[in-house]
């Protein structure tokens, strides 16, 4: 059974860091690339960020360009988001989904979604 | 970026009626729509890939149709369960927008 399990969420202040993981089970985790979604409280879904399998191909929404990183690590079937210079409006419960395919490409979709994390930016 | 627009934002509909959602792309994005569904407090669930496909445990009375710029999701008769919110997404692009969702509430 596919499984995903966000941690790392919580309170932070604006200007802030926070690194999120996602601990992946129940398949290859080398073999799909995967990505982060969020959702602001009461709104729709947000595209964050994508990691091809191999780790060596990453993508950002413009929205977080240059403050977020994603990463992976295959030995421990961990994905990361690193957050940095955080904002007010990056407050959102944050999913991490598996995609259906080894490289994060048109034909690829999420199959299997986390739960979710909160993360919160106030002072 | 490509941009998801769906219609209508909500609607109210009983149990075993006929639902249709629209989603329009703002460019061609040939067929790379997946449709997903999402309950209150709950991860989104894919229910339609490749704007037609169905994914696996997904009843068949969710279908999907469309290609270029438009699309629909169908649910063909609605069950108490299928109250929740619908997104569409494109693939076509590496950054993968969403419609704004279409919540479906009980009549």
């Amino acid at each position: 059974e596919v499984q995903l399990l966000e941690s790392g969420g919580g309170l932070v202040q604006p200007g802030g860091s926070l690194r999120l993981s996602c601990a992946a089970s129940g398949f290859t985790f080398s073999s799909y690339a995967m990505s982060w979604v969020r959702q602001a409280p009461g709104k729709g879904l947000e595209w964050v960020s994508a990691i091809s399998g191999s780790g060596g191909s990453t993508y950002y929404a413009d929205s977080v360009k240059g403050r977020f990183t994603i990463s992976r690590d295959n030995s421990k079937n961990t994905l990361y988001l690193q957050m940095n210079s955080l904002r007010a409006e990056d407050t959102a419960v944050y999913y991490c989904a598996k995609d259906s395919r080894l490289y994060y490409d048109s034909s690829g979709y999420s199959d299997y979604w986390g739960q979710g994390t909160l993360v919160t930016v106030s002072s | 970026d490509i941009q998801m627009t769906q219609s209508p934002s909500s609607l109210s509909a009983s149990v075993g009626d006929r639902v249709t959602i629209t989603c329009r792309a703002s460019q061609s994005i040939s067929s790379y729509l997946n449709w997903y569904q999402q309950k209150p407090g709950k991860a989104p669930k894919l229910l339609i890939y490749a704007a037609s496909s169905l994914q696996s445990g997904v009843p068949s009375r969710f279908s999907g149709s469309g290609s270029g710029t438009d699309f629909t999701l169908t649910i063909s008769s609605l069950q108490p369960e299928d109250f929740a919110t619908y997104y569409c997404q494109q693939s076509y692009t590496t950054r993968r927008t969403f419609g704004q969702g279409t919540k479906v509430e009980i009549k």
